[in-house]
């Protein structure tokens, strides 16, 4: 069974960085299978994708357009981990991120907890 | 990528059946058979009901179904149980290795 774990501060500054943490149990981050994502939800903007990492013989990062110039998904197999990088926030930026695995044409069958975070001075 | 398009609600009486509707476009929904629906309870993350268009996971009860025509999915609920009283989003591959949700449908069980 897979789990994911998430962890990072519930409140940023605005113009600072957002980072965030998701700890993967029952599988591997580099797994030549699987994705790791990150996907956010806001009352605005509904779900909404933001990027992932993957492992095909070597490392992948895949990002949303609108969002691709702030952010940075990265993976750390040492810990079986992955994290996301917000730069520059603003409160747009306040939403619950979730991390999620995605299996390609399985869909994103394993979520985290979600972690609310509030982008306020 | 645009978000694809959903009713924002959608009701129905215990027993009967609803359909919620995704209409994206040739590069997504259309172009792909890698749609998936999602149902999230108030304060849960959302989870997998539906994938590869109307293929359901180990566990999901048969009452969920999925299609596709052109440019536009539907997620069919069939006998309508107080559970199934949640928000759905579907989800559909968009090509370059990217992903596109759909702004979610409010389904009320009356």
């Amino acid at each position: 069974q897979v789990h994911l774990q998430q962890s990072g501060p519930g409140l940023v500054k605005p113009s600072q960085t957002l980072s965030l943490t998701c700890v993967i149990s029952g599988d591997s981050v580099s797994s030549n299978s699987a994705a790791w994502n990150w996907i956010r939800q806001s009352p605005s903007r509904g779900l909404e994708w933001l990027g992932r990492t993957y492992y095909r013989s070597k490392w992948y990062h895949d990002y949303e357009v609108s969002v691709k110039s702030r952010i940075t998904i990265n993976p750390d197999t040492a810990k079986n981990q992955f994290s996301l990088q917000v730069n520059s926030v603003t409160p747009e930026d306040t939403a619950v991120y979730y991390c999620a695995r995605d299996n390609g044409k399985l869909g994103h069958d394993y979520w985290g907890q979600g972690t609310l975070v509030t982008v306020s001075s | 990528q645009s978000a694809l398009t959903q009713p924002a609600s959608v009701s129905g009486s215990p027993g009967q059946s609803i359909t919620i509707s995704c209409t994206g476009t040739s590069s997504d929904v259309g172009g792909f058979n890698i749609v998936s629906w999602y149902q999230q309870h108030p304060g849960k993350a959302p989870k997998i009901m539906i994938y590869e268009v109307s293929m359901r996971p180990s566990g999901v009860s048969n009452r969920f179904s999925g299609s596709k025509s052109g440019n536009t999915a539907s997620l069919t609920i069939s006998g309508l149980q107080a559970e199934d009283e949640a928000d759905y989003y579907c989800c559909s591959y968009a090509g370059s290795t990217t992903w596109v949700f759909g702004g979610g449908t409010k389904l009320t069980v009356l």
